[in-house]
């Protein structure tokens, strides 16, 4: 079964403390990962599209890479307004206009 | 500046009560879709519609209904067949298939 797996469901790190968030999928036939931000009460916020294995992306203190079976969401130096909810999403490969969403990382940094 | 937007930011419905929640975009996209929120679920497809006046169920879409009459609008009606409908709703737009999907600011739908 197609599917989008995010790990780990929360993450506490110190100000500046560097680490990285997983996306997992099983989907055959990838037509992209996608990344967003979501902050509490707010609708998500577009990050990234990844398209192809080994394809990398950056905004300010944030990579996103890419493998045949994963995603990572590199964050460098947090600082605590990154404090936000990460989810990762896939298209449905057969249809294209359906998405698997993961259920998000919690990430709280801490001044 | 083009973007989705969502009213009533919160809402509030006493049982037995629809109520119709609205999405407009300005981004000229093709394919709009609903989404509910619950705390520690992913997010979950209500409907979508890739073109005026047809739309599809997705996973959850029971005591839902939508309408598409104009490429810019898709209003999402919370019927009293909703058992639970206290969510974060969130629509969402594509310009086609396989795109990028944006995000409106989401509404809060809370019953009474």
């Amino acid at each position: 079964e197609d599917q989008v797996t995010q790990s780990p469901e929360a993450l506490r790190l110190q100000e500046g403390e560097s680490s990285s968030l997983n996306c997992s999928y099983t989907v055959s036939g990838l037509r992209g990962l996608f990344w967003y931000r979501q902050d509490p009460g707010k609708g998500p916020e577009f990050l990234f599209t990844l398209y192809s294995a080994g394809e990398e992306k950056e905004k300010e203190r944030l990579k996103a890479t890419l493998t045949k079976k994963e995603s990572f969401l590199h964050i460098t130096a947090p600082k605590p307004e990154d404090s936000a909810t990460y989810l990762c999403a896939v298209p449905n490969p057969n249809t294209g206009n359906q998405f698997y969403f993961g259920t998000g990382t919690s990430l709280t940094v801490i001044p | 500046d083009g973007g989705i937007t969502q009213s009533p930011k919160y809402l509030f419905r006493k049982e037995g009560q629809n109520v119709t929640l609205s999405c407009e975009q300005n981004l000229n996209h093709d394919a709009m879709y609903w989404y509910r929120q619950d705390p520690g679920q992913g997010l979950r497809l209500i409907y979508y519609s890739q073109i005026v006046n047809d739309f599809q169920k997705g996973d959850i879409a029971e005591g839902y209904s939508v309408s598409r009459e104009k490429k810019e609008s898709f209003p999402l009606t919370v019927t009293s067949a909703q058992k639970n409908p206290t969510a974060f709703y969130l629509c969402a737009s594509t310009i086609s298939s396989g795109n990028t999907i944006y995000f409106g600011e989401g509404s809060w739908l809370t019953v009474v």
